[in-house]
């Protein structure tokens, strides 16, 4: 059975750095491409960008290039989303997909995680 | 790049046939035969409805379908149920090898 299951919920300072995770399992996590959508409060979903863990190459949305990083360790099936500073703008929930009926069709989700930045 | 364009709502009748379309550009849904719809309930993570304009998924209803035309696409709901009602989303793949969603429209079922 596919599935990701992301990290748990984080309150998080303006400022401080963050790490969060989606580990895959159930299938081949190298050959299929994991994308990452913001969801701010009561607001649509935004792609952000795009992973293919097999090789690493990473897509970002233009809006998203330079505030986050997205990166895939093989060796643990996970797939993470950083920001090295956060900002009151970034509380939003976190959800990660990965295609795999189709190449461009996003077929599995997690569950989502919630970030919420504060003073 | 900007979010394809979608109503804010519908809605239908139980029983009844609502479609939403969603607009883009030659750069994204005119350019390529790869948009796909997803469906999400409050609180929940959005779910595939349809792929590849017209694909469906294991285990959705062919109540479910889509086309194109130029750069407009289309999801129609046919017997329309008190499930549907939930917010919809559509995205294409774009010549910047990323992905774009719709604004999102939330269906209501009278």
């Amino acid at each position: 059975e596919v599935q990701l299951v992301q990290s748990g919920a984080e309150v998080k300072k303006p400022g401080e750095s963050l790490k969060i995770s989606c580990k895959a399992s159930g299938y081949s996590f190298t050959r299929y491409w994991i994308g990452w959508v913001r969801q701010m409060p009561g607001k649509g979903l935004e792609w952000m960008g795009i992973i293919y863990p097999g090789d690493s190459d990473t897509r970002y949305r233009p809006s998203f290039q330079g505030q986050v990083t997205i990166s895939a360790d093989k060796s643990l099936n996970t797939a993470y989303l950083q920001w090295s500073s956060l900002k009151a703008s970034d509380t939003a929930m976190y959800y990660c997909a990965c295609t795999i009926v189709g190449a461009t069709a996003w077929d599995y989700w997690g569950q989502g995680t919630q970030v919420s930045v504060s003073s | 790049q900007s979010a394809l364009t979608q109503p804010a709502s519908v809605s239908g009748s139980p029983g009844q046939s609502i479609t939403i379309s969603c607009t883009g550009t030659s750069s994204d849904v005119g350019g390529y035969n790869y948009v796909s719809w997803y469906q999400q309930h409050p609180g929940k993570a959005p779910k595939l409805m349809i792929y590849d304009v017209s694909k469906w998924p294991s285990g959705v209803s062919n109540r479910f379908s889509g086309s194109k035309s130029g750069n407009t696409a289309s999801l129609t709901i046919s017997g329309l149920q008190a499930e549907d009602e939930a917010d919809y989303y559509c995205s294409s793949y774009t010549s910047s090898s990323t992905y774009v969603f719709g604004t999102g429209t939330k269906v209501t079922v009278l």
